[in-house]
């Protein structure tokens, strides 16, 4: 079975550029996450799908971020313009339905570099 | 509030048990969860447990849960080189669809 798809895995940008993630969940798999890893901390939820509909996005800035899921399937975070303090690692997961077991299903990550 | 707090590194000797310690402060959360990093990946489940129990054993894993204390733990028996990795403490936070709030990570080290 594919796992949870990512890219780019890397990307170093200048700060106010923007840039633009994508990732694909295992398929049939409802409810889609981006996490954001700064290093040293551990991830925190950015956004939630169930299907293609927002269920928790209460800690995305988003005068800078957005993210959608067309289709319920794949799902793109951009951010615009980028700061400093966006550098961290994108994490995408991925997980069946509501969670009997709540077991999220990760990708490798997208790590970004402001400069 | 949403807080998973853990201690940030442990070294152990190969061949010796580690444990992991994690306090959160969702009393209501249904489930808790260990999540390992390996460096360069995603985080991988381990396992996890139930609220209603108080452990759950795994081949060399246990898991205990004390809900009065809100403290939960992770036991590695016979930990190998191959253990070393970060290890994340998470809840499911009752507020939310399956939102899963993470702790910092306890940096897990063995040496020979």
């Amino acid at each position: 079975e594919a796992g949870v798809a990512q890219s780019p895995r890397y990307k170093i940008i200048e700060k106010r550029q923007s840039v633009a993630f994508w990732c694909n969940p295992i398929s049939g798999h409802a409810t889609l996450y981006w996490y954001q890893q700064i290093l040293g901390q551990g991830p925190k939820l950015l956004i939630q799908f169930q299907n293609n509909g927002v269920v928790d996005d209460s800690q995305l800035p988003k005068d800078r971020f957005s993210a959608e899921r067309l289709k319920g399937v794949d799902s793109t975070l951009k951010i615009q313009p980028a700061k400093l303090e966006d550098s961290a690692v994108y994490l995408c997961a991925s997980s069946l339905d509501r969670g009997k077991s709540g077991e999220l299903f990760f990708g490798e990550g997208s790590r970004l570099t402001v400069l | 509030g949403e807080d998973v707090e853990q201690s940030l590194f442990l070294s152990v000797r190969e061949g010796d048990s580690s444990v992991i310690n994690c306090t959160y402060t969702d009393s209501s959360s249904t489930y808790l969860y260990w999540y390992k990093q390996e460096p360069g990946a995603g985080l991988q489940l381990l396992t996890y447990i139930f609220s209603n129990m108080d452990m759950k054993q795994d081949q060399r894993l246990t898991v205990l849960l004390n809900k009065k204390d809100k403290h939960l733990s992770l036991r590695i028996a016979d930990t190998q080189t191959g253990d070393s990795a970060i290890y994340f403490c998470a809840e499911s936070f009752s507020g939310g669809y399956n939102k899963l709030i993470f702790g910092a990570g306890t940096r897990l080290a063995v040496h020979p």
